[in-house]
């Protein structure tokens, strides 16, 4: 596609239930990543995937967060046992190059998660 | 934890002044990029400059970079109303991390 697309665009849950997030990147780039965002503050990185492979998974809180790519392009964030503290918005992004070097990334437009 | 820290963390001006945002930064990079958000939405790559650049330009946007002081600076220059959004910086991740690093972001408020 043009764009990096991210579905859905926002998402309510109660607490405790299991949320799946959907990162569609700009068709050949090989690395996604996926950022949160609190309000007021700046994206954090969660993981990141180059290929079908998560690269660097360090951002991710906890085990209750997890993320594939299984075919290299699609990537999906699972969040399971949702917490209130888990709202925010989510952000995926997808470059050419590595580490976004030369033209930086491209983001989606994010998934607004509330955990009520 | 956030590498990159906007100075000031608001800011508002008319339309038609110019804009400076200042981002400074911990360790040692290769690259610094700034970045505009409209509306706590996505996130819209406005420029990259490298840590062997002292200056760059693209279109209204000029941005500096001093890795002596490990500073970067944004200037907007003859803003309008449409310049309106949070900006932030963001940098590497140690060990040349893929991963950027975000400030907290300044936002950006112009006046018609």
């Amino acid at each position: 596609g043009a764009g990096v697309s991210q579905t859905p665009s926002n998402k309510v849950t109660e607490k405790g239930k299991y949320v799946e997030l959907r990162c569609d990147p700009i068709s050949g780039h090989t690395a996604l990543y996926w950022y949160r965002q609190s309000l007021g503050q700046g994206p954090e990185f969660l993981i990141y995937f180059q290929g079908t492979g998560a690269a660097d998974d360090s951002g991710l809180p906890n085990d209750r967060f997890f993320a594939v790519r299984p075919e290299g392009s699609v990537s999906t964030l699972k969040i399971q046992r949702t917490e209130r503290g888990d709202s925010a918005v989510y952000l995926c992004a997808s470059s050419l190059h590595f580490g976004g070097d030369v033209e930086g990334y491209t983001f989606g437009s994010g998934t607004r998660l509330t955990v009520v | 934890s956030q590498q990159g820290e906007e100075d000031p963390q608001a800011l508002s001006i008319q339309e038609g002044e110019n804009a400076t945002m200042n981002c400074s930064y911990k360790t040692s990079i290769n690259n610094l990029q700034w970045y505009r958000q409209n509306s706590g939405r996505g996130l819209v790559h406005l420029i990259l400059i490298r840590s062997n650049e002292r200056e760059k330009h693209s279109g209204r946007l000029r941005v500096t970079l001093d890795t002596s002081k490990k500073s970067s600076s944004l200037l907007i220059t003859a803003s309008r109303a449409a310049d309106t959004a949070s900006y932030f910086c963001a940098t590497p991740g140690q060990g040349g991390s893929e991963k950027l690093v975000f400030g907290k972001g300044m936002k950006l408020t112009v006046n018609p």
